[in-house]
């Protein structure tokens, strides 16, 4: 039982260039979400899943895309990567029909220069 | 606008201390708050309260929430350096699946 996955772990870019980061979870959960950690902002949600078929913008949407392909996976694409984009990007899943509590993937962190 | 408001913003003590973690919020329509540790990477689970009064309790950790003056407290007695992380802070208002986060807490233990 992995939990939940991404993949890259790291990741340069150049700006204007195009990247998908992916996102996987094995716990059978309806719910997933995307958020991006720039220091002293906290996690800010970027978009969200809130079961398979479904996605709805965060706070933050602009400049990102997502996928929920299946209900075990949920990418986040970037279509033209800026430097405001440089953060660490974490995946979360729960189930919404047991309680609040998310799991959080181990972040890809994530340099656009 | 929803937001949530964590203080100490960073905090340094000594091993053994008990030091108390805070996090306030203004949101609509509150269902229901959300502890989290974040060491190197991923964030994880702490607490979870819905209920005004009700203390949480894990080991050494323990959580109250007051709905009434929209703030909840965390609190950590007989500090370890295993304690030293960010500590972060979640609201979920009623009807939605957004989660709004506070800016953490970064904890420091000295030996």
């Amino acid at each position: 039982n992995a939990g939940v996955t991404q993949t890259p772990k790291f990741q340069v870019l150049k700006t204007g260039q195009s990247m998908t980061l992916q996102c996987a979870q094995d716990m059978n959960h309806n719910s997933m979400y995307w958020y991006r950690q720039d220091p002293g902002m906290g996690l800010r949600l970027i978009y969200y899943s809130a079961s398979e078929g479904t996605t709805d913008k965060g706070e933050v949407p602009n400049g990102y895309n997502v996928s929920r392909l299946n209900k075990r996976e949920f990418s986040l694409r970037l279509e033209s990567a800026a430097p405001s984009q440089t953060s660490v990007y974490f995946c979360a899943s729960r189930d919404s029909q047991i309680g609040y509590e998310q799991y959080f993937g181990p972040g890809t962190r994530l340099t656009v220069t | 606008e929803d937001k949530v408001v964590q203080s100490p913003l960073s905090l340094v003590v000594h091993e053994g201390d008990t030091v108390t973690l805070n996090c306030s919020y203004e949101v609509t329509n509150f269902r229901s708050l959300l502890w989290y540790k974040q060491e190197k990477k991923a964030p994880t689970f702490l607490f979870m309260l819905t209920s005004s009064g009700i203390e949480k309790k894990s080991g050494r950790l323990s959580s109250i929430l007051d709905k009434k003056e929209l703030f909840s407290i965390l609190n950590i007695t007989a500090t370890q350096t295993g304690d030293s992380a960010v500590y972060l802070c979640a609201v979920v208002p009623s009807g939605t699946y957004k989660y709004i986060f506070g800016t953490g807490t970064r904890l420091k233990v000295l030996a």
